[in-house]
């Protein structure tokens, strides 16, 4: 089993949808969480940390089940900006990072 | 204005001779990572740092090399580079260690051949 999955997608939605991706993780002592968003081989970008009680920044919501050891990220109201693959990041220890393979989404006009 | 900058951006060249991707941070980042970004297999880790003079291995050290001798600069060294070391390359730094977001440099396109 990896120790970051992700569904590789493509996730294929209208502009205006809302759309939702989890990453599962195998290592239950991991402490930090992030998801990064990637454009088409350029250098991945940090879009938000994700905190224990669940966070928000504008249409993007992370969130974190320790218990099912997933994260999860939401976007509402689809902008056809926001087309890219999307990266979980998991570190099971203090200098490690691991990243999930990513989800690409598409937002069609 | 922060960042990570990796140089060359592009770079072909042949088996067996010796090259060194560079990378130079100017956030005072005590972390520094290397990682290379592969169809189908995401990013994985080759060598990181955890301050000046301390490096360890990441998942795919194996054909690397890498130096800490300033706090700034973490260069990654390919001794004898063959065709299964193509890929992209990215360096990442951040402050102290992993429960920080890194920051990534624009990435380097390597082809071996």
């Amino acid at each position: 089993r990896k120790e970051v999955e992700q569904d590789p997608g493509p996730f294929n939605v209208p502009e205006g949808a809302t759309v939702a991706f989890n990453c599962t993780y195998s290592n239950s002592a991991s402490q930090s969480f992030f998801w990064y968003r990637q454009d088409c081989r350029k250098e991945p970008k940090l879009l938000m940390s994700v905190y224990s009680s669940g966070n928000e920044d504008g249409r993007f919501t992370a969130q974190l089940n320790r218990a099912s050891q997933y994260i999860s990220l939401l976007i509402r109201d689809s902008k056809l900006s926001d087309s890219a693959t999307y990266l979980c990041v998991v570190t099971p220890g203090t200098y490690k990072y691991i990243f999930g393979t990513g989800t690409r989404l598409k937002v069609l006009a | 204005e922060a960042q990570v900058t990796q140089n060359p951006r592009y770079l072909i060249t042949v088996t067996g001779k010796k090259l060194t991707v560079t990378c130079s941070q100017n956030m005072n980042h005590e972390y520094m990572s290397w990682y290379r970004q592969d169809p189908g297999l995401g990013l994985r880790q080759i060598y990181y740092s955890m301050n000046v003079e301390v490096t360890d291995k990441g998942d795919v050290p194996e054909g690397y090399k890498v130096s800490r001798k300033e706090k700034r600069n973490f260069p990654l060294i390919l001794e004898s580079p063959s065709p299964n070391q193509t890929s992209l390359y990215f360096c990442a730094s951040s402050s102290t260690n992993s429960n920080q977001p890194q920051h990534f440099g624009d990435g380097t396109r390597l082809s071996i051949l």
